[in-house]
């Protein structure tokens, strides 16, 4: 089975960092996904770490440990449009996506 | 660009009727997926299609049937809908990799009473 864990809420100033971590327990790897949410949309594609380090995009990173079952995503320069779920997902052996809960970070002005 | 739709956008559907939510995506993707996003429990799969004329079950496929006749299609019949089958409903397709992004519908919002 899967487990994977992030936290429910996260609230930050507006140009500030926030982090957002996911750790999780699968049968079988093949990468982790980060998507963002805004309410009543559909998730779109952030990023995908299939080894590990830090991938950066823009003010947006995404860090892997496998060893670890570790994941964080960095959102960088905080604007309000950044207000939305973040939903980790890990890609197990037969390549299908497991999801975390989400969550919710509320940019504050 | 279309990528993924589906129909309809909501719906208020009385228990024990039968439902199909549609999906069309024009991307030529393999694989294409059904989840539904309930508060505080996320996305989970009920039903998948690896390539047309195959389909396999997710996490919680009771009470959902699909098909997949061709490549763009991938509709989810509830038979007999339940108020336990309330959610926000996705549909999804992706190539078949396993570093292939999940490309998503709008989503459509079911109500069962």
């Amino acid at each position: 089975g899967q487990n994977i864990d992030q936290p429910t809420e996260m609230t930050a100033t507006e140009g500030a960092i926030v982090q957002i971590n996911c750790t999780y327990q699968t049968s079988g790897f093949n990468g982790l996904f980060w998507y963002q949410q805004h309410a009543g949309e559909a998730p779109t594609f952030l990023s995908y770490n299939v080894l590990d380090g830090l991938e950066e995009k823009g003010r947006f990173s995404s860090f892997l440990s496998r060893s670890k079952g570790y994941s964080y995503l960095l959102l960088k320069e905080l604007q309000m449009k950044d207000s939305a779920s973040y939903l980790c997902a890990v890609s197990s052996n037969d390549y299908k996506l497991s999801f975390g809960a989400g969550t919710t970070v509320t940019v504050r002005a | 660009t279309a990528g993924i739709t589906q129909a309809p956008t909501s719906q208020i559907l009385a228990a024990g009727r039968s439902m199909t939510l549609r999906c069309t995506q024009d991307m030529r993707h393999n694989a294409m997926y059904w989840y539904r996003q309930d508060l505080g429990l996320g996305l989970r799969l009920i039903h998948y299609s690896n390539t047309a004329g195959t389909t396999g079950k997710g996490e919680v496929p009771d009470g959902y049937s699909v098909s997949r006749a061709n490549t763009d299609d991938f509709p989810l019949t509830l038979a007999s809908a339940v108020p336990s089958q309330t959610s926000v409903y996705f549909c999804a397709s992706s190539g078949l990799g396993g570093s292939d992004t999940q490309y998503f519908g709008p989503g459509t919002r079911l109500t069962v009473l």
